[in-house]
């Protein structure tokens, strides 16, 4: 079985202060991990993927296999960055099972 | 090219009524998922479609079912419609074999009343 555990709802910073939302899973074999965001009254759309080590719009995320982490950093929180951010993975089927997401607020 | 469209966006039923969502994959996406979203909860998986078959299912009752189209379009029918069913209801295109990552389309939000 494969399960995401995102343990905060709600994050708060202001802006220009550093991020990170917290994301464990547990799996097995060897995952595949994502982070998705979704905007105010936008779809949810793919951020990032870990197997691609790519930093967009300024975050990161680093498979940790040892602590079965994925956690999203971002230095310098923008106003732009307020979301809900979903954590997920996918094992060897390809679908991937969703954590229930935090909230990400940044005030100026 | 085109997103993931679905339809219609709301949608209010009775308990006990039968209820169809569909959806519109991605041009060059063969594979349609289907999740569950309830309020505060991330998405949960329902099941998903692969040249018309399905192809994987998530923790939900016979009465959730589904189509794929040859045309890659697909329909979610749910029966005998309880209030937890009320939710939003999400559908995802991908391309099968190659784990790039899901498109979404917004949803469709389905009251039981």
């Amino acid at each position: 079985a494969q399960r995401v555990t995102q343990p905060e709802k709600l994050l708060s910073v202001f802006k220009g202060a550093p991020v990170e939302l917290k994301c464990n899973y547990s799996y097995s074999g060897s995952p595949e991990l994502f982070w998705y965001v979704q905007y105010s009254r936008q779809r949810l759309q793919l951020l990032l993927r870990h197997i691609s080590r790519e930093s967009i719009k300024g975050f990161t995320a680093d498979l940790n296999k040892g602590e079965t982490s994925f956690h999203l950093k971002k230095p310098f929180a923008q106003e732009e960055d307020s979301a809900m951010y979903y954590c997920a993975l996918s094992g060897g089927s390809y679908i991937p099972t969703f954590g229930r997401g935090t909230s990400l607020i940044v005030h100026p | 090219e085109t997103g993931v469209t679905q339809s219609p966006t709301h949608l209010i039923k009775t308990r006990g009524q039968q209820v169809t969502l569909r959806c519109s994959s991605q041009s060059g996406h063969n594979t349609v998922s289907w999740y569950q979203q309830a309020l505060g909860q991330g998405p949960q998986f329902i099941f998903q479609y692969y040249r018309e078959e399905e192809n994987g299912r998530g923790n939900f009752p016979p009465r959730f079912s589904g189509l794929q189209f040859p045309n890659y379009s697909s329909e979610l029918n749910v029966n005998a419609l309880e209030l937890d069913d009320s939710a939003l209801y999400l559908c995802a295109s991908s391309e099968q074999g190659i784990n790039y990552g899901y498109t979404f389309g917004s949803g469709t939000r389905l009251t039981v009343v």
